[in-house]
C-alpha cells in the first residue's frame, strides 16, 4: 500500500475551518484515501473516504488533488470535541488491510 | 445498538501466563480484525478474518493467535505473553465491500499489561 505523510500537530480556533493535508505521492489508481480520527485512546472513528472526486458528508469534507498524490481533509466548523488524532490511509480495493500512520494530532483552541 | 465489545477492557498478567482477549459485534459484519497501538508507532494490524474459519496474518502477527469459528467473536490469544506485548489493543468489524464503503466500526479497547 502506498504510504501517507501528515504533519505531526496542528491547531485551529474554534468554529474556523481545520484544513489537515495528506501526502500519499505514491498512490496508485485503485488506491482509496481514507480519514479516520482517534479521540484520546478511544477506538478510531471512520470519517470519510474517495477514490478521484471530492467527498463530503456530515462530518467533513475531503478534497483530493486532480493527480491524486495529496488530499486535504476539512472539518468546516470546528468544535472543541474534534480534538483529535486524525489518520490519513491509503489502501487498495478489496484488500482489507488497513495501515495507519502516526497521524496529525488536531487541538482545537477556544 | 450496533456496537463491538472486547474483554476485559484492563489486564495486568505475567510473563508466560496465556491470556484470551474476546471480541464480539452484533452486526453481522463478515470481516473482523485486531491491531496493536503503541507510542510513536501508530495503529498496525495484527490479524485479520474475511469471514467464519478465514483469518490472513496482518503487520505484526509474531506471538499472537486467533480464531473465527463463529462470524460474531474474534477472540485474540496471546499464548506465551512477554513484556513486549504491552499494548492497547482494538478489535474492528466491517463488511467487506470496500467499493461500496468504507467504515470500520472499532471496539473501545483492551489497555494489557504484561510484567
Amino acid at each position: 500500500d502506498a504510504k501517507t505523510t501528515q504533519p505531526t500537530s496542528m491547531d485551529c480556533a474554534e468554529g474556523r475551518a481545520a484544513n489537515l493535508p495528506c501526502n500519499h505521492s505514491t498512490i496508485s489508481g485503485n488506491e482509496y484515501v481514507y480519514w479516520y480520527r482517534q479521540i484520546h485512546s478511544q477506538g478510531p472513528q471512520y470519517i470519510i473516504h474517495g477514490l478521484k472526486n471530492n467527498e463530503t458528508n456530515e462530518m467533513a469534507s475531503l478534497i483530493i488533488t486532480e493527480d491524486r498524490k495529496s488530499s486535504t481533509l476539512i472539518l468546516p466548523h470546528a468544535t472543541l470535541r474534534d480534538t483529535a488524532v486524525y489518520y490519513c490511509i491509503v489502501r487498495v480495493a478489496p484488500s482489507e488491510k488497513l495501515t495507519f500512520g502516526t497521524g496529525t494530532r488536531l487541538t482545537i483552541i477556544p | 445498538e450496533a456496537q463491538v465489545t472486547q474483554n476485559p477492557r484492563y489486564l495486568i498478567t505475567v510473563t508466560g501466563k496465556k491470556l484470551t482477549v474476546t471480541c464480539s459485534q452484533n452486526m453481522n459484519h463478515e470481516y473482523m480484525s485486531w491491531y496493536r497501538q503503541d507510542p510513536g508507532l501508530g495503529l498496525r494490524q495484527i490479524y485479520y478474518s474475511m469471514n467464519v474459519e478465514v483469518t490472513d496474518k496482518g503487520d505484526v502477527p509474531e506471538g499472537y493467535k486467533v480464531s473465527r469459528k463463529e462470524k460474531r467473536n474474534f477472540p485474540l490469544i496471546l499464548e506465551s505473553p512477554s513484556p513486549n506485548q504491552t499494548s492497547l489493543y482494538f478489535c474492528a468489524s466491517r463488511t467487506p465491500r470496500w467499493v461500496s464503503g468504507g467504515e470500520q466500526f472499532f471496539g473501545p479497547g483492551t489497555r494489557l499489561t504484561v510484567l
